[in-house]
């Protein structure tokens, strides 16, 4: 079992469309990233989260920690926001990575 | 402040080669971690180094070797060069443990 489990693996859309993309994981963390991957490769850091919930334009983050359980939602969705997201864990050395969920917005 | 730069961006080696893969850590800071990123597959950590010293390793045999500079800038060398070596291949850099900030990564192909 990995121990970052992201669903759904592929999520397509019709644009304004409202996305949530979950993350799963094992065992206790000290922080939580989402990242933005485009094709090509270079990623984006969008949010990291210890606790709580953020919000940055149009994508909202949230994390229960008692759950082990984060979300990436995004409002209003575009073409622009098809990318890969990528929910990875933070260990005090290391980041363990989901495989990511691929978006697809179309218009 | 400029952001963090890999070099180069695509590397094409044979097999039984050496690579030198290059991260230049953001303005400040002095954290650097290296992930290999197989096609369709989620990045996996190689190593993280801290102040010059290496702070953590994955699962990945001692032929990947890393080294951190005065300035915290980093290398990535992988000896003896196998096909599944081939990925992309990315750094990032932090302030002591937190937020990390990508690089746009290294396309190495082994042939």
């Amino acid at each position: 079992k990995n121990e970052v489990e992201q669903s759904p693996q592929n999520l397509t859309a019709q644009e304004g469309e409202f996305i949530t993309i979950n993350c799963s994981y094992s065992v206790g963390i000290s922080a939580l990233h989402w990242l933005q991957q485009h094709p090509g490769g270079g990623i984006v850091s969008l949010f990291m989260l210890s606790s709580g919930k953020k919000k940055h334009g149009r994508l909202i983050a949230t994390i229960n920690i008692q759950e082990k359980h984060s979300s990436l939602h995004i409002t209003a969705s575009h073409p622009r926001d098809s990318a890969v997201y990528i929910c990875a864990v933070e260990y005090p050395d290391k980041l363990i990575f989901g495989t990511g969920t691929r978006l697809q917005v179309f218009p | 402040e400029t952001g963090v730069t890999q070099s180069p961006t695509h590397l094409i080696k044979t097999r039984g080669q050496q690579v030198t893969l290059r991260c230049s850590s953001q303005s400040g800071h002095n954290t650097v971690s290296w992930y290999q990123q197989a096609l369709g597959q989620g990045p996996q950590f190689i190593f993280q180094y801290y102040r010059e010293e290496e702070n953590g390793r994955g699962n990945f045999p001692p032929r990947f070797s890393g080294l951190q500079f005065p300035n915290y800038s980093s290398e990535l060398n992988v000896n003896a060069l196998e096909l599944d070596d081939s990925a992309l291949y990315l750094c990032a850099s932090s302030l002591d443990h937190y937020e990390q900030y990508f690089g746009p990564g290294t396309r190495l192909t082994v042939t």
